[in-house]
């Protein structure tokens, strides 16, 4: 069964860093493209990063240069390194497999002060 | 970027009753290869996105058949046969053709 568990979410101040990591079971992160979604409190979904199975990683404007988007193969998760915090990216963050095949339940990042 | 515009934003609807859904792109989603990567997804109240549909017209697996989907080129259509209760949500569309993936605005679906 196709599993996606995202941890690393909480209460940050603006301009901090945080970590989100997607631990993955039945089937392989390298072998998919994986990406990062993520929704504001009542808004829409807002699609954040993408990383295909050789290794090309693609940004949504909002987040470039800020955001990475990583994996650990050994480990078999997806991470969503997230530096230069602003209020703006508060929101629940999910990963979900190719192309949104399978979702996590998300994890709720508050960038507040 | 490629943008998604999905109309309508809101959708009242009778059960038993049919609903569509029209999702339009600003560029093309046919792909190199042929394909056209248009999906759409159901959001129920509390819980992570779920996709219905992918590429355009295939219906994921334990997607009931009164959901449908079709288009081509910029111009989408989901469509749900006759609405339960069950079908309360949001839908989106999304494009996964382009590198920098994008969402509709979302249409949120309720019971009349």
């Amino acid at each position: 069964e196709v599993q996606l568990v995202e941890s690393g979410g909480g209460l940050i101040q603006p301009g901090g860093s945080l970590r989100l990591s997607c631990a993955a079971s039945g089937f392989t992160v390298s072998s998919n493209y994986m990406s990062w979604v993520r929704q504001a409190p009542g808004k829409g979904l807002e699609w954040v990063s993408v990383i295909y199975s050789g290794g090309s990683t693609y940004y949504a404007d909002s987040v470039k240069g800020r955001f990475t988007i990583s994996r650990d193969n050994s480990k078999n998760t997806l991470y969503l390194q997230m530096n230069s915090l602003r209020a703006e990216d508060t929101a629940v963050y999910y990963c979900a497999r190719a192309g949104g095949g399978s979702w996590g339940q998300g994890t709720l990042v508050t960038v507040s002060s | 970027d490629v943008v998604m515009t999905q109309s309508p934003l809101s959708l009242p609807v009778t059960l038993g009753q049919p609903a569509s859904i029209s999702c339009r792109s600003s560029q093309s989603l046919v792909y190199s290869d042929g394909n056209t990567y248009l999906n759409w997804f159901q959001q129920r109240p509390g819980q992570s996105p779920r996709r219905l549909i992918y590429k355009v017209s295939n219906r994921d697996s334990g997607v009931p058949d009164r959901f449908s989907g079709s288009g081509s080129g910029t111009d989408f259509t989901l469509k749900i046969s006759r609405v339960e209760a069950e079908d309360v949500g949001v839908y989106y569309c999304m494009q996964g053709t382009h590198s920098k993936y994008t969402f509709g605005q979302g249409t949120k679906l309720e019971i009349k």
